[in-house]
């Protein structure tokens, strides 16, 4: 059973571009949670989506950043117009539906703005 | 809003020792989950040990251990006969509905 794929593993993009990250959840699983790990710091919370709706989004930053996860297809976290603040381990997670607490995660997309 | 709060930036054990990580967390809810993770290196985030609040019974898998203290809202991770290979950072989290609550980790060094 293929865990959580996230790719690119590493992305590089200039102040202004736009980053779209990646996230594949484990077979069988349909609620997908992305978390942001700043440099020294522990993982925070962003959106958790289940297949074709956002079901809290409460750790967004209000602008720039949004997140879907389709009918068909893997979840994408996107950062419109990047920052230098941006630059961070980006995480997937995912757990089956029946499941209450376990959530299995990527292998992360480190993100850095030069 | 629930924290966790990791005391411990960095730890140290000598290989085939005993560690203990510290975790305390604060919630006014009674039910939910704790867990530790692991992150070597290479990033990717290991499940280490879980333990469900309902239960009095300390979470044990292999040489992790938890001290699960309810009241206390304190949850620390034991190491036991530490090896080289659990050199990594260590994250306490909590988890009550859709996410997970992070601590800021604990570094852990092993000495040969």
């Amino acid at each position: 059973n293929a865990g959580v794929m996230q790719n690119p593993r590493h992305l590089v993009r200039r102040r202004g571009q736009e980053a779209r990250l990646r996230c594949s959840p484990m077979k069988g699983h349909s609620h997908v949670y992305w978390y942001r790990q700043l440099p020294e710091e522990g993982l925070k919370f962003m959106v958790y989506l289940q297949k074709e709706n956002i079901i809290d989004e409460s750790g967004m930053p209000k602008e720039r950043f949004s997140a879907e996860f389709p009918k068909e297809g893997p979840s994408i976290l996107r950062i419109q117009q990047v920052v230098r603040g941006d630059s961070a381990a980006y995480f997937c997670a995912s757990s089956p539906e029946k499941t209450a607490y376990e959530q299995y995660f990527g292998p992360g997309t480190r993100l850095t703005v030069t | 809003a629930q924290t966790v709060t990791q005391s411990q930036p960095e730890m140290s054990v000598q290989e085939a020792e005993t560690v203990t990580l510290s975790c305390t967390y604060d919630t006014s809810e009674s039910d939910y989950y704790l867990f530790w993770y692991k992150q070597p290196p290479s990033r990717q985030m290991i499940l280490v040990i879980r333990q469900e609040a309902y239960k009095q019974q300390n979470a044990t898998e292999n040489r992790f251990s938890v001290n699960f203290q309810k009241a206390a809202k304190s949850f620390s991770l034991k190491i036991s006969d530490s090896q080289l290979g659990d050199a990594a950072m260590y994250f306490c989290a909590y988890k009550n509905g859709n996410k997970l609550v992070f601590g800021a980790g604990t570094i852990l060094r092993v000495k040969s």
